[in-house]
């Protein structure tokens, strides 16, 4: 069965501080990797990683992927309150559904 | 340009009752997925579909739970005779017409509460 894993599980930082999310996987069929963001309400489209080693970024968001290892990591630099989410990720396994982690629960303390 | 549209956001329904949850996808996306997430618990897929056919219905419990997309009209899903465990958000997401790679956007979510 196909499992994504994501660590920590929860994370307290101070503003400014910068942190490294973590996501592996164990798959059948790999596609791509999305990651997305969760405040009270819907996941947001964050990046979208298809190759391996291709740093995509978006301000002070970036993410890379490992598919030798199995592994995406999402950075966020001089985090803010505002970053405070859970921060999903989610595989797609070529079986036309996100298989989702549990996420991690990123808190910014000012 | 507007997003992926659910309602209602909020569903209040007893015991026994039926929910009806509606999504629209974002306009030039004909496929629609269902995720729920249950209190402090990670997104789980539902069903897959694209207008009027059900593609995948794996994650969907096989009693009291339906979906559709009708050729006009809105995805619906469906939940007959709710029970107190069915309180959850329920997120529909979309993605374009075929492409090589499954970029899905979601819906605000319909949070329904079973009293």
């Amino acid at each position: 069965e196909d499992k994504v894993v994501q660590s920590p599980l929860s994370l307290v930082v101070h503003e400014g501080d910068t942190v490294t999310l973590n996501c592996s996987y164990e798959v059948t069929n790999f596609r791509s990797l999305l990651w997305y963001k969760q405040e009270k309400k819907a996941p947001t489209f964050l990046f979208m990683l298809t190759s391996s080693g291709i740093e995509k970024k978006s301000g002070r968001l970036s993410s890379i992927l490992d598919k030798k290892e199995l592994f995406s990591i999402l950075n966020i630099t001089a985090t803010q309150t505002g970053d405070s989410a859970v921060y999903l990720c989610a595989p797609d396994f070529g079986n036309e559904k996100l298989t989702f982690g549990t996420g991690t629960r990123l808190t910014i303390i000012p | 340009n507007a997003g992926v549209m659910q309602n209602p956001r909020h569903l209040v329904r007893r015991r026994g009752q039926e929910a009806r949850l509606r999504c629209s996808p974002m306009k030039g996306h004909s496929h629609v997925y269902w995720y729920r997430q249950l209190p402090e618990e990670g997104l789980k897929f539902m069903v897959y579909l694209q207008k009027e056919n059900i593609i995948d219905e794996s994650g969907m419990p096989k009693e009291r739970f339906s979906a559709e997309f009708p050729k006009e009209g809105p995805s619906i899903l469906r939940i007959q005779q709710v029970v107190r465990g069915d309180s959850a958000a329920y997120f529909c997401a979309s993605s374009p017409d075929r492409t090589l790679y499954n970029e899905q956007f979601f819906g605000p979510g319909t949070r329904l509460t079973v009293l």
